[in-house]
């Protein structure tokens, strides 16, 4: 079975400061992995996602993963965040052969003018 | 594309009561759909994964007979939270994924309060 941290509850910023959000997981076969943001009373919308290939991923928003294996990471960056990335963010991991996910205990992410 | 809808978005019920909620793939068939529940400010833990045409497989510890789900064709999954008590009051989350692609859509979500 595959387990996902999330490393920090609770990340505060200012509005144009970098952002990144840490994640590590373990598994003992190869795995995808996402990350998925969560604004209030919704439901979860993919960020990105590792499945092969290039180990930089860029998704929506301005936002981008590096895979790591050898520190089986994926950490989520932002250059420059704004107000309206003010959500929970989940990272995520699957098996390459079953589809069902391992959520981290997510990390909100409160952005200040 | 990819456009999961969940229905309803807030329900309100007694004690005793059920209540269905319903999960739909808009623009895809869905192969296999999920669901969650996500207590405040947790994350989400898996209740159950369905296939079109067959029986749920339930996590462990997730009472079959207590979230009835159903997946009668390949766009529409629902569950029904039976005899629903003030402790099953949670918000309920669906996906649903697409033949060949390992990427959960996930629907808006159904906050159910049981009174």
């Amino acid at each position: 079975a595959q387990s996902v941290t999330q490393l920090d509850s609770q990340v505060p910023v200012f509005e144009e400061a970098p952002v990144e959000l840490r994640c590590n997981y373990s598994s003992s076969v190869s795995v995808y992995l996402f990350w998925y943001v969560q604004y209030p009373n919704q439901g979860l919308q993919l960020l990105l996602k590792y499945l092969s290939g290039s180990t930089l991923v860029k998704g929506i928003n301005g936002f981008e993963a590096e895979f790591n294996k050898s520190q089986t990471s994926f950490h989520l960056r932002k250059p420059s965040v704004h107000i309206s990335d003010t959500a929970e963010y989940f990272c995520a991991v699957s098996h390459r052969n079953d589809y069902k996910l391992s959520f981290g205990a997510g990390t909100t992410v409160t952005v200040r003018a | 594309g990819a456009v999961v809808s969940q229905h309803p978005s807030w329900v309100i019920c007694k004690s005793g009561t059920s209540v269905k909620i319903e999960c739909r793939s808009l623009d895809f068939q869905a192969t296999t759909m999920f669901w969650y529940r996500q207590f405040p400010k947790q994350s989400l833990m898996l209740m159950a994964t369905s296939n079109e045409g067959s029986k749920a497989t339930y996590e462990q510890g997730v009472e079959k007979d207590k979230f009835l789900i159903n997946h009668a064709s390949l766009t529409l999954s629902t569950l029904t939270v039976t005899s629903a008590h003030p402790e099953d009051s949670s918000f309920y989350i669906c996906s649903a994924t697409r033949d060949g692609e390992n990427i959960q859509y996930f629907g808006a979500g159904t906050r159910l309060s049981v009174l």
